[in-house]
C-alpha cells in the first residue's frame, strides 16, 4: 500500500524557516518524480515544486522561487521542502504527491505563518 | 508560465444530469492535462490523465477530451458521490499549474 506521510508543519513567524518532510513507502521511491502541492484555507490547489526521480529536473512556482528548495533522499525514501523567508501567504496545507500526474497524495501538513 | 482557466466556476446540478466542465490553457499543452476531484477535508483524487485516460478504479461515467488549449471533463450521469470540486492541472512544463476549480453542488 502506497503511503505518503508529511511532517514538519506548524506555526512559524514571518521571515522564519521551516523544513517539511515526506516519508514514502509501499512503492519504489526512486522510480517516481515527486511534488509538493499546497492549499490555503478555503482556496484552490497550488502546485509548489517538483523533482524528478534523480533530482536532475526541478521546478518551482513563481510564488516560492528563490525562497523554497525541494530535495529528495532516495536512500531514505524521503522528500523534503526547505521553506525560507516565510510569508503569511504561505499559510496552507502542504501535500506530498507521487508521480506525474499525482496518483497518490499524503494527508498534508499544515503550515501557519503568523506573528 | 501556462495559465489555466475553468468554466464554470460553480454549477448546480441534479442527480442524473450530464455535466461538462471546461479547462482552457493559455498556450498549447498537447494532451498533458489531468483532472482531479476533491471533497471537503480530503486530498484530491486523480480522475483522468493524458486528457482522456481514465485512472484505474474511476467510474466510466467520467470522461475527458481535448488537446492543445481546450479540454473538457464530462460526467455522463451525476451521482450523489460526485458532488465535489474539480480541478484541471497542466503537466506540459514547469510550473505544473492548476486551474481555479469548479464546484459542483446539489440543485
Amino acid at each position: 500500500e502506497v503511503q505518503l506521510v508529511e511532517s514538519g508543519g506548524g506555526l512559524v513567524q514571518p521571515g522564519r524557516s521551516l523544513r517539511l518532510s515526506c516519508a514514502a513507502s509501499g512503492f519504489t521511491f526512486d522510480d517516481y518524480a515527486m511534488h509538493w502541492v499546497r492549499q490555503a484555507p478555503g482556496k484552490g490547489l497550488e502546485w509548489v515544486s517538483g523533482i524528478s526521480w534523480n533530482s536532475g529536473s526541478i521546478g518551482y512556482a513563481d510564488s516560492v522561487k528563490g525562497r523554497f528548495t525541494i530535495s529528495r533522499d532516495n536512500a531514505k525514501n524521503s522528500l523534503y521542502l526547505q521553506m525560507n523567508s516565510l510569508r503569511a501567504e504561505d499559510t496552507a496545507l502542504y501535500y506530498c504527491v507521487q508521480g506525474v500526474p499525482g496518483d497518490y497524495w499524503g494527508q498534508g501538513t499544515l503550515v501557519t505563518v503568523s506573528s | 508560465d501556462i495559465q489555466l482557466t475553468q468554466s464554470p466556476s460553480f454549477l448546480s446540478a441534479s442527480v442524473g444530469d450530464r455535466v461538462t466542465i471546461t479547462c482552457r490553457a493559455s498556450q498549447g499543452i498537447s494532451s498533458y492535462l489531468a483532472w482531479y476531484q476533491q471533497k471537503p477535508g480530503k486530498a484530491p483524487k486523480l480522475l483522468i490523465y493524458a486528457a482522456s485516460t481514465l485512472q484505474s478504479g474511476v467510474p466510466s461515467r467520467f470522461s475527458g477530451s481535448g488537446s492543445g488549449t481546450e479540454f473538457t471533463l464530462t460526467i455522463s450521469s451525476l451521482q450523489p458521490e460526485d458532488f465535489a470540486t474539480y480541478y484541471c492541472q497542466q503537466l506540459n512544463s514547469y510550473p505544473f499549474t492548476f486551474g481555479p476549480g469548479t464546484k459542483v453542488d446539489i440543485k
